[in-house]
């Protein structure tokens, strides 16, 4: 039971390029999220899925798209990478509506 | 703009004393306030959760003081340790999305 990874876990981007983020959870849960982790600010929710083929907006949603097109996994995409997009990147996910999310490792990601 | 204010940002105790992190928030619609905690290239978990309408929980050493009339809620570690030594993080919900406070990074001396 590996409960809830993340890959890449290192990336370095020129600004403009683009890259996914590819979260995986093998605890069977509905709802997964992205968050991402910036000095000072704790952590800010970018977009979440409550099940299978869904995906709502988040706090921070700009500049990121997301995918959910199976169960286990939730794809988190920068199309056009900015240096204000260099962060650490955290995967979430829980049995539903519940304050117990459980994180994954995270991916630190550099924009230059 | 920060829904969930925490502080201190950074917290240093003996080893020994208590550790309490302080959180405030604005909004009446949130219904659970769980606090995680994350250690150094970890993602967070979560530590302890209370509802409005309790007014303390408390789990082997750490505790939660809720006050819901001031909007304020805090974390206290008794006997602190230096395994403690992390960063806490308390947040609050409304349905399935979590809001973060900033953060406060303890260090507990031995």
């Amino acid at each position: 039971n590996a409960g809830v990874t993340q890959t890449p876990k290192f990336r370095v981007l020129k600004t403009g390029q683009s890259m996914t983020l590819l979260c995986a959870q093998d605890m069977n849960h509905e709802y997964m999220y992205w968050y991402r982790q910036d000095p000072g600010m704790g952590l800010r929710l970018i977009h979440y899925s409550v099940g299978e083929g869904t995906t709502a907006k988040g706090e921070v949603p700009d500049g990121y798209n997301v995918s959910r097109l199976k169960k286990q996994n939730f794809l988190l995409g920068l199309e056009s990478a900015a240096p204000s997009q260099t962060s650490v990147y955290f995967c979430a996910s829980s049995r539903g509506q519940s304050v117990e999310q459980y994180f994954g490792p995270g991916t630190r990601l550099t924009v230059t | 703009q920060q829904q969930v204010k925490q502080s201190p940002q950074s917290l240093i105790v003996q080893k020994g004393g208590i550790s309490i992190i302080n959180c405030a928030y604005e909004n009446t619609a949130f219904d659970y306030f769980p606090w995680y905690q994350q250690f150094p290239g970890k993602g967070p978990a979560l530590l302890i959760a209370i509802r409005p309408d309790v007014s303390e929980k408390k789990e082997g050493r750490f505790t939660i003081s809720f006050n819901k009339s001031a909007k304020q809620f805090s974390l206290h570690i008794m006997d602190s340790q230096p395994g403690d030594s992390a960063t806490y993080f308390c947040a609050a919900s409304t349905g399935s999305r979590l809001t973060f406070g900033e953060g406060t990074q303890l260090t507990v001396n031995p």
